[in-house]
């Protein structure tokens, strides 16, 4: 099946510095990646979408500039977390869509943990 | 906005049958997803309806009515692990114009012997 590999599982960095995580579709071209981020006890917030070879649309209420998302190829996005403050620290997950497969093929990614001292 | 309500917190016993219910209100609709969450793990795909009806996978079904924009996950034959958190997505073209999935706030379902 479509497997999706997400890194760093886990991360702690400097508040002040930046972060990245990538999210990589290994057996399959994804469409559209997504990115969610998770507080504890809470659900998954869905922060972006972004399409391969075009901007990232991101949710309200998420800043752009803060999280900065590429996608440069099919099988590939990446998470940018900029100037990583304390309260940036949450689980973070990417999920992709299959290229061809129209509502069915969500797959996520393992999260990553980033811990912000 | 899209609104996607369940039950924060459930308690079953052991052997037992629980049904966690999902109400939604979206702008779009395309399918509805149950996923199992586990602490610090990322989500595990349950089940998907895109019809009205009742979809049957082992000792996991799930329903779903359009119409009243209502879905349950019924879960047969509790086992201790299947204590985690049961999220309802909705899968719709919504702000943005893609197709995306958003979450409901999940349901934390705990087994007891």
């Amino acid at each position: 099946g479509a497997v999706v590999s997400q890194h760093p599982s886990r991360v702690i960095c400097k508040s002040g510095t930046s972060v990245k995580i990538e999210c990589r579709s290994l057996d399959f071209q994804a469409t559209t990646m997504f990115w969610y981020r998770q507080f504890p006890k809470q659900s998954l917030m869905l922060m972006a979408t972004s399409n391969e070879g075009s901007k990232a649309t991101y949710e309200q209420g998420v800043e752009k500039d803060k999280f900065l998302i590429n996608h440069a190829s099919l099988t590939l996005s990446t998470l940018t977390v900029t100037s990583a403050h304390p309260e940036d620290s949450s689980f973070y997950i990417c999920s992709a869509r299959e290229k061809g497969v129209l509502n069915y093929g969500y797959t996520f990614g393992s999260g990553t943990r980033l811990t912000v001292v | 906005g899209q609104n996607i309500d369940q039950p924060t917190e459930m308690t079953a016993t052991e052997g037992a049958i629980v049904q966690i219910n999902c109400t939604y209100q979206t702008s779009g609709f395309n399918g509805l997803f149950w996923y199992q969450q586990h602490a610090g793990e990322a989500p595990t795909f349950l089940s998907y309806n895109v019809l009205d009806g009742l979809e049957e996978k082992g000792r996991f079904s799930s329903f779903l009515s359009r119409s009243k924009g209502y879905s349950y996950l019924l879960l047969k034959e509790l086992q201790m692990k299947d204590s985690a958190s049961y999220l309802c997505a909705v899968s719709g073209v919504f702000s943005g114009g893609y197709n995306k999935l958003i979450f409901g706030a999940g349901t934390r379902l705990a087994v007891h012997p």
